[in-house]
């Protein structure tokens, strides 16, 4: 199993621009999960997604968006970038079966995006 | 919205010596999580806590979580430079997502 996989790994945006974060896990997982993390600091939840279809905000959404049109795949879209998303973005996935049970969360390596 | 605080926020000693790092929320847990994460990587989970007054033992590692389930404990004995990194708590507070705590950047010197 690859886990978690993210693409790419670094990205310089200017200011107004638009991107896709990619993410892609192989372990059957239904939640999925993005996150981004300031210097120095712990993770923000941007967006989640507990299945195929099903997406929801997390901490921080404004100035993102997110799909999950099946299982494995959960891309980030930043539509209008702005310095202030300026951070390393990661996605994570995990598993939840029976009600209030969470499997650990597993992490892709991440994305550097700078936006100048 | 919760907020989780993790005391130190750094931390910078020599191989050998013993450090305790702290993570502490107003709010009730329902289950706790400590995670490493290292240069250029994202964070591996070390431990879930789930019972109050808990503790579980990772080879040096020691994890704490309180009666209460507001608070938790990381102590680390005899640290070595493997053990140099950022350390995460993330607690979930009866629902599917996990808060994450503003993080310990530690490093040992050998």
């Amino acid at each position: 199993n690859a886990g978690v996989t993210q693409t790419p790994k670094f990205r310089i945006l200017k200011i107004g621009q638009s991107m896709t974060l990619q993410c892609t896990q192989d372990m059957n997982h239904n939640y999925m999960y993005w996150y981004r993390q300031d210097p120095g600091m712990g993770l923000k939840l941007i967006y989640y997604s507990v299945g195929a279809g099903i997406t929801d905000k997390g901490e921080v959404p404004n100035g993102y968006n997110v799909s999950r049109s099946t299982t494995e795949d959960f891309p980030l879209r930043l539509e209008l970038a702005a310095p202030s998303q300026t951070s390393v973005y990661f996605c994570a996935s995990s598993y939840s079966g029976l009600a209030g049970v969470y499997s650990e969360q597993y992490f892709g390596p991440g994305t550097r995006l700078t936006v100048t | 919205t919760q907020l989780l605080e993790q005391s130190p926020q750094f931390l910078s000693i020599q191989e050998g010596e013993n450090l305790t790092v702290y993570c502490n929320s107003s709010s009730v847990f329902s289950s706790l999580q400590w995670y490493r994460q290292e240069p250029g990587e994202g964070p591996v989970l070390l431990v879930t806590v789930v019972t109050g007054g808990e503790v579980k033992k990772l080879k040096r590692l020691t994890f704490q979580f309180g009666d209460a389930r507001k608070d938790s404990s990381l102590h680390i004995t005899a640290a070595q430079p493997g053990d140099t990194g950022l350390y995460l708590c993330a607690g979930r507070y009866n629902t599917d997502k996990l808060i994450f705590g503003t993080g310990t950047r530690l490093q040992v010197f050998p």
